[in-house]
């Protein structure tokens, strides 16, 4: 079974709204970062979390690592239609190889204006 | 600041005819490089890493290769492409160890490779 797991697997929210999306591991995470994606582009780096319950935030966007270190949110308040496209988390494993992210299969977000 | 570039940015290739993409990074010295491909429903998989000239390291048997001939220049090879390499491919760099969550990996724009 895939390790990182990510949901949705796809979001078509009003814009003004806000949204979650989750990301869930299998095993203990020693560091854990989100990516967006715009549709045949490359991915832009968001966020890196590293400690247990932190916290950080980027103009509307905010992520979160649970204490265990198992599971990351992604927050966006108020979305707008820039916000749309594909968003991935990248976990960092302890014995996975110490240049390895495994990532998630992604979560495309539609914002309808 | 550090920016990477890959081309071509797309690609049409024939079965059985031979591949190369290319990738650098500008604003950086001695940066880990990676090759990565997303398959449709399949996710983002790394291929190649790099820690240094000439030092590569596979991470899944396949029809690919990757060569690092210098500090900033990673390439992604075949001498025959299958329909199975269709994808897009995505180069990363990174100054310390991402697997460990103590640094970023940063990714090109991409090729979107199609095999015929």
């Amino acid at each position: 079974s895939q390790e990182l797991e990510q949901s949705p697997q796809s979001l078509i929210v009003q814009e003004g709204k806000n949204l979650t999306i989750n990301c869930t591991s299998s095993k203990t995470l020693y560091g854990l970062y989100w990516y967006k994606q715009k549709y045949g582009e490359g991915l832009i780096f968001l966020m890196m979390l590293q400690k247990g319950g932190e916290e950080k935030s980027h103009e509307k966007i905010t992520a979160k690592l649970d204490e265990k270190k198992q599971q990351s949110s992604l927050h966006i308040t108020a979305s707008q239609p820039s916000h749309a496209g594909i968003y991935l988390c990248g976990a960092a494993y302890s014995g996975a190889g110490s240049y390895q992210l495994t990532f998630g299969k992604g979560t495309k977000l539609s914002v309808i204006p | 600041s550090q920016t990477i570039h890959q081309w071509p940015a797309t690609l049409v290739q024939p079965v059985g005819s031979p591949l190369s993409l290319e990738c650098t990074v500008e604003g950086t010295s001695n940066p880990n490089l990676y090759w990565y491909r997303q398959a449709a429903g399949r996710g983002l998989q790394l291929l190649f890493y790099s820690v240094g000239i000439g030092q590569i390291s596979s991470e899944v048997p396949q029809n690919l290769s990757a060569s690092r001939p210098q500090d900033r220049q990673f390439i992604l090879s075949s001498k025959k492409l299958l329909l199975s390499d269709s994808g897009f491919y995505l180069c990363a760099w990174s100054l310390g160890l991402a697997g460990l969550g103590t640094d970023t990996q940063y990714f090109g724009p991409g090729t979107r490779l199609t095999v015929l």
